[in-house]
């Protein structure tokens, strides 16, 4: 199994550029979430999905748009950049318990942005 | 609102000596907690966590952690630390009222010298 794979690596982009981070996992997970990595903040939740057709917002979910057309994928588009979005951002997927439960997560390499 | 703060921006220790990097939470309801590592240049690992029942928690690489309820802390420890373990730690909570959504603490860098 790859696990969560994300595309790209790296991304340098102007203000007002668009893009989408892309995010796949092959655990057949119902549950993945897009987090950003800052410097002393720890993690923050953008948005979730707990299944195909079904998104939610996070603790920072302005400026980002998710879908989720499949299992395997989802998507974190940023509409129109800001450098307040720089930021190293982590997609993650999980499993659930027999309660709905949501456990430990899988993370996935993380896409460095810089918007400028 | 529901938060882990993570009081330690940095701790050093030898190697071959115990280590300890804190966590304390705040959560209105059972907590539900989780240790991470964070190498460089990747993805958060899962170490461990605690739902329910001991209070002493064994996970990968040696480490466990402490969950006391009445100073709300779950410490991260290893009896023995190696060079290996330098990284950074993360501790993180389960929204107790919304199971979609996890509070993440700012992180502890771990540098274990030779």
């Amino acid at each position: 199994n790859a696990g969560v794979t994300q595309t790209p690596k790296f991304q340098v982009l102007k203000t007002g550029q668009s893009m989408t981070l892309q995010c796949a996992q092959d655990m057949n997970h119902e549950y993945m979430s897009w987090y950003r990595q800052d410097p002393g903040m720890g993690l923050r939740l953008i948005h979730y999905s707990v299944g195909a057709g079904i998104t939610d917002q996070g603790e920072v979910p302005n400026g980002y748009n998710v879908s989720r057309s499949t299992t395997e994928d989802f998507p974190l588009r940023l509409l129109s950049a800001a450098p307040s979005q720089t930021s190293v951002y982590f997609c993650a997927s999980s499993y659930s318990n027999r309660g709905g439960g949501r456990n430990e997560q899988f993370f996935g390499p993380g896409t460095r942005l810089t918007v400028l | 609102a529901q938060s882990v703060a993570q009081p330690e921006d940095q701790v050093n220790v030898a190697e071959g000596n115990p280590l300890t990097v804190k966590c304390t939470y705040s959560v209105s309801g059972n907590p539900y907690l989780f240790w991470y590592v964070q190498y460089p240049n990747r993805g958060l690992q899962f170490l461990l966590k605690y739902i329910t029942g001991d209070n002493l928690v064994k996970g990968s690489y040696g480490f466990e952690a402490e969950f006391n309820k009445s100073q709300t802390s779950f410490h991260l420890k290893k009896p023995s630390a190696l060079v290996s373990d330098s990284a950074l730690y993360f501790c993180a909570v389960r929204d107790p009222y919304n199971f979609n959504k996890f509070y993440f603490g700012s992180g502890t860098k771990l540098n274990v010298k030779p």
